[in-house]
């Protein structure tokens, strides 16, 4: 059952240019999103979230765009840099729930030089 | 910057045996996890810990395994008699606010191998 879907398991993106990483969820319970980002044989590292009030949360060189109507997330990396390669998970939680956070299965960002 | 720290990186186990992974979070923090991910699949809730109890735990959590915080700093998941699919990658992370606000810092993990 796979309430957090990342369709695309790898992306591949020229540096300095934008990286559109995607998430669909089925959980309408979900009120809270986040991004994680993973380096091998490290964990995984806080990005940026959103709760489900807003529709946009931005940090830096990353926003996150929430589309509830459509369980859709996208997580925008403006521009992309050759560290931004890693696997990105997307995950979300519900406030009523207890079943920790659910994590989609993680797209493998390339910034190509 | 402050981490968590998990120890060993990587542990071998014989099937039936009980293993113990380790794990010292953040000081200051009060909320304390555990989550696993096995090999291609997505990565997954096993229990949190508040107050020096279970606070959550997923269906992956049954009798075999159990959490304990034995002093002011560690954090460990026992699993009383490894089955081969225990088989994983397993982090412990640790937050100030609980998952309600969702921001979990993770440790590097604790690659787990049951033969």
């Amino acid at each position: 059952d796979q309430q957090v879907k990342q369709n695309s398991p790898s992306l591949s993106v020229q540096e300095g240019r934008i990286s559109i990483l995607n998430c669909d969820y089925t959980n309408s319970m979900f009120d809270y999103f986040l991004w994680y980002k993973k380096y091998p044989a490290e964990g995984p590292t806080f990005l940026i979230s959103i709760s489900s009030i807003k529709d946009k949360n931005e940090d830096g060189r990353f926003t996150v765009f929430l589309n509830k109507s459509a369980k859709h997330l996208s997580l925008h990396i403006v521009p992309s840099q050759p560290g931004d390669s890693a696997v990105y998970f997307c995950a979300a939680r519900s406030g009523g729930g207890a079943d920790g956070l659910t994590f989609g299965k993680g797209t493998h960002l390339i910034i190509q030089p | 910057e402050p981490e968590v720290t998990q120890t060993p990186s990587h542990q071998v186990t014989q099937m039936g045996q009980e293993v113990i992974l380790r794990c010292v979070p953040i000081s200051n923090h009060l909320y304390f996890y555990w989550y696993r991910q096995i090999l291609g699949q997505k990565v997954e809730f096993l229990v949190s810990f508040y107050n020096n109890e279970i606070s959550e735990k997923s269906e992956i959590f049954d009798d075999q395994f159990s959490v304990e915080r034995p002093d002011g700093s560690n954090f460990t998941l026992k699993i009383r008699s490894t089955k081969l699919e225990d088989s994983a990658m397993y982090f412990c992370a640790s937050s100030e606010n609980g998952h309600n606000l969702g921001k979990l810092f993770f440790g590097s993990g604790t690659q787990l191998s049951v033969l």
